[in-house]
């Protein structure tokens, strides 16, 4: 069966650090895979998504840059975080008519 | 483009009571349409679906209609219990595209009291 991960499951970084975020989704092959980001009291809003290695597509400019450097891992990275990057960040994939969302990463930036 | 517009929450109700959580949607084509729950601290799970007109969507004693001539999917459960407190999105997928994401309502928070 097909699982997906996402680490960490918490963090809280200074402003202007950097940040990684890591999703990987298994028993599955050349998945669409999915960032969003949901801010306090409001809903998801889509970041990025990829239909395959290399490719990305960015749905708001904002401070963040997404990775998709193997099949079935995908990176959600910023240079210097802003105060505004605080929320939990859900990786996502699709198969068929549904898409499938890991556990999620809170991030406090302070 | 696409969008779905749902009830804004909070939400508080007595558990055995009726629930209904409205949502609406804008789209062309026929969009399949979700429900998704989350629960505290987790990540978003699927409720239920409908990919085409008429179709009914249930589980865990939720259902849902897919209405094209109201362009709605409302939520709704006969008798809450204070487990089903969560937060509650309306999501559409568009017919066509690449990459075919979802377009997520803004949830709606819901607390059942016992």
């Amino acid at each position: 069966s097909q699982t997906i991960h996402q680490w960490p499951a918490t963090l809280v970084q200074p402003v202007g650090s950097p940040l990684s975020l890591e999703c990987t989704v298994e028993g599955t092959s050349n998945p669409n895979l999915y960032w969003y980001r949901q801010a306090a009291g409001r809903g998801l809003q889509l970041l990025f998504y990829s239909v395959g290695i290399g490719q990305i597509s960015s749905e708001v400019p904002q401070n963040l840059s997404a990775s998709r450097p193997q099949d079935r891992q995908f990176i959600l990275s910023s240079k210097k975080l802003l105060l505004s990057d605080s929320g939990f960040y859900l990786c996502a994939w699709q198969a068929e008519s549904e898409q499938f969302f890991g556990p999620g990463t809170r991030l406090t930036v302070l | 483009g696409d969008s779905v517009t749902q009830m804004e929450g909070p939400v508080t109700l007595s558990e055995e009571a009726f629930l209904t959580i409205n949502c609406t949607y804008t789209a062309t084509g026929y969009p399949s349409l979700f429900w998704y729950v989350q629960y505290p601290g987790e990540g978003l799970q699927l409720l239920l679906k409908a990919t085409k007109a008429d179709d009914k969507g249930s589980n865990k004693g939720f259902e849902a209609t897919y209405r094209k001539e109201t362009t709605s999917f409302h939520l709704e459960k006969g008798s809450v219990q204070v487990s089903d407190s969560a937060v509650y999105f309306c999501a559409l997928r568009a017919s066509s595209g690449s990459a075919r994401q979802l377009t997520f309502g803004s949830g709606t928070q819901l607390t059942v009291l016992p």
